[in-house]
């Protein structure tokens, strides 16, 4: 069964400083991961989405990559601001897409 | 172009009853997926749909059931309710290839059902 850990839980950070969010997962055979991003209350909205063959993805300040072999993919935002406070899931896709708890982001003005 | 959308966006039951929850997914996706998200656990997989059949499901008992219609909306049932069904009932549409997983295409969320139990 594919587990998914998301470390921290919470993270709280000034505005301009870069974060690093964590995923691990126990079963390397996926077809990929994706990163999602929740706001309170509402559905998920899809941020990076990387192919199992891929190593890395980015899409403006945001860069996630992904090492299959060990289990790991890091979320990486650049310069944070006020309005990435959320919280962010990651998920793998086996035979189902599988999610961690998530890392509650908190950025502070 | 309109996202996915799910109906109502609160629901009020009291235990035993059914609840009835919709989803229609982006247009020209196939594959609809049903999420429950009770407070303080992470997103369970519930139901996988495409292209009118059932195709996967998460481990939740048979009350938890659905249908996917011709053109691709999606009705989640949950009969004899119980209180830790209490829960965001989130929604998900892709363009997924009919009969595989690991398609490789994004996710698109809808903003989610929230059934509370009384």
């Amino acid at each position: 069964k594919q587990e998914v850990t998301q470390i921290p839980a919470a993270l709280s950070v000034p505005e301009g400083e870069n974060l690093v969010l964590n995923c691990s997962f126990t079963d390397s055979a996926i077809y990929n991961l994706q990163w999602f991003r929740q706001d309170p209350g509402k559905g998920l909205t899809s941020l990076l989405l990387i192919q199992s063959s891929q190593r890395e993805q980015t899409s403006g300040r945001l860069n996630a990559s992904l090492d299959k072999s060990s289990g790991r993919s890091t979320l990486y935002i650049a310069a944070s601001q006020p309005g990435d406070s959320a919280t962010y899931l990651c998920a793998v896709e086996d035979y189902k897409l599988s999610f961690g708890a998530g890392t509650t982001v908190t950025v502070r003005a | 172009e309109a996202g996915v959308t799910q109906s109502p966006t609160h629901l009020i039951k009291t235990r035993g009853q059914q609840a009835t929850l919709r989803c229609s997914p982006i247009s020209g996706h196939t594959s609809v997926y049903w999420y429950q998200q009770a407070l303080g656990l992470g997103l369970q997989f519930l139901l996988w749909y495409d292209e009118g059949e059932e195709r996967n499901r998460g481990n939740f008992p048979p009350r938890f059931s659905g249908r996917q219609f011709p053109n691709y909306s999606s009705e989640l049932n949950v009969n004899a309710l119980e209180l830790e069904d209490s829960a965001l009932y989130l929604c998900a549409s892709s363009s997924g290839s009919t009969g595989t997983s690991g398609t490789n295409e994004k996710l698109f969320f809808g903003s989610g059902t929230q059934l509370s139990v009384l």
